[in-house]
């Protein structure tokens, strides 16, 4: 079964950072486009960040473009958000999610990472 | 505010039909891109529910079936039952936006 675990989130100050990771297994990681996701709390889904295979396409939210950066080590199998600059509403549970292309749907997610950006 | 407008909440009683709508716009749906729904439980990470606009995954009752027409997606729900309770999201890409967008949710209420 495909499985994606992500992890490092946490309690940071505005302005701080974070590096997500989410750690794939049960299938070809390097052969599928990955995805970053976000849920504020209370509220609906929202697209940050897609990566296509090989990692030379990186797309971007506008609300994150220039803080956040995503980036894939396809040799471990592993899926990277840098996240700078963090405000108080990048405040969400964070979710990786396969995709078999660029702008496919999503069809395996993870369970989340809360990231929670508080002074 | 979104750029794929759903409606906040819908609601039915067991064994009805209920339909969530989907309301895109000509650098997204209406260009042609596909639509796809998400169900998520509270606490839980969405699931993918329909695919391509019409498709279903492996697993997922053909009692969920999706549509799409000119610039909106629509995601039926027949034979209503009360584990369908759950938050719908709808996604597609917009070409301006140069990335994929999400409509706001629609939360069903199984009366």
């Amino acid at each position: 079964e495909v499985q994606l675990l992500e992890s490092g989130g946490g309690l940071v100050q505005p302005g701080g950072s974070l590096r997500l990771s989410c750690a794939a297994s049960e299938f070809t990681f390097g052969i599928y486009a990955m995805n970053w996701v976000r849920q504020a709390p209370g509220k609906g889904l929202e697209w940050v960040s897609s990566i296509g295979v090989g990692g030379g396409r990186t797309y971007y939210a506008d609300s994150v473009k220039g803080r956040f950066t995503i980036s894939r080590d396809d040799s471990i199998n592993t899926l990277y958000l840098q996240m700078n600059s963090l405000r108080g509403e990048d405040t969400a549970i964070y979710y990786c999610a396969r995709s078999s292309g660029l702008w496919w749907h999503l069809d395996y997610w993870g369970q989340g990472t809360l990231a929670t950006v508080s002074s | 505010q979104s750029v794929l407008t759903q409606p906040p909440s819908v609601s039915g009683a067991p064994g009805q039909r209920v339909i969530i709508s989907c309301t895109g716009s000509s650098s997204n749906i209406g260009a042609g891109y596909d639509v796809h729904w998400y169900q998520q439980f509270p606490g839980t990470a969405p699931k993918l529910l329909i695919y391509g606009n019409t498709n279903r995954p492996s697993g997922v009752p053909d009692r969920f079936s999706g549509s799409k027409s000119g610039t909106s997606a629509s995601l039926a729900i027949t034979g209503l039952q009360a584990e369908d309770e759950a938050d719908y999201y709808c996604q597609s890409y917009d070409s301006s936006l140069s990335g994929s967008v999400f409509g706001g949710g629609t939360k069903l209420t199984v009366l």
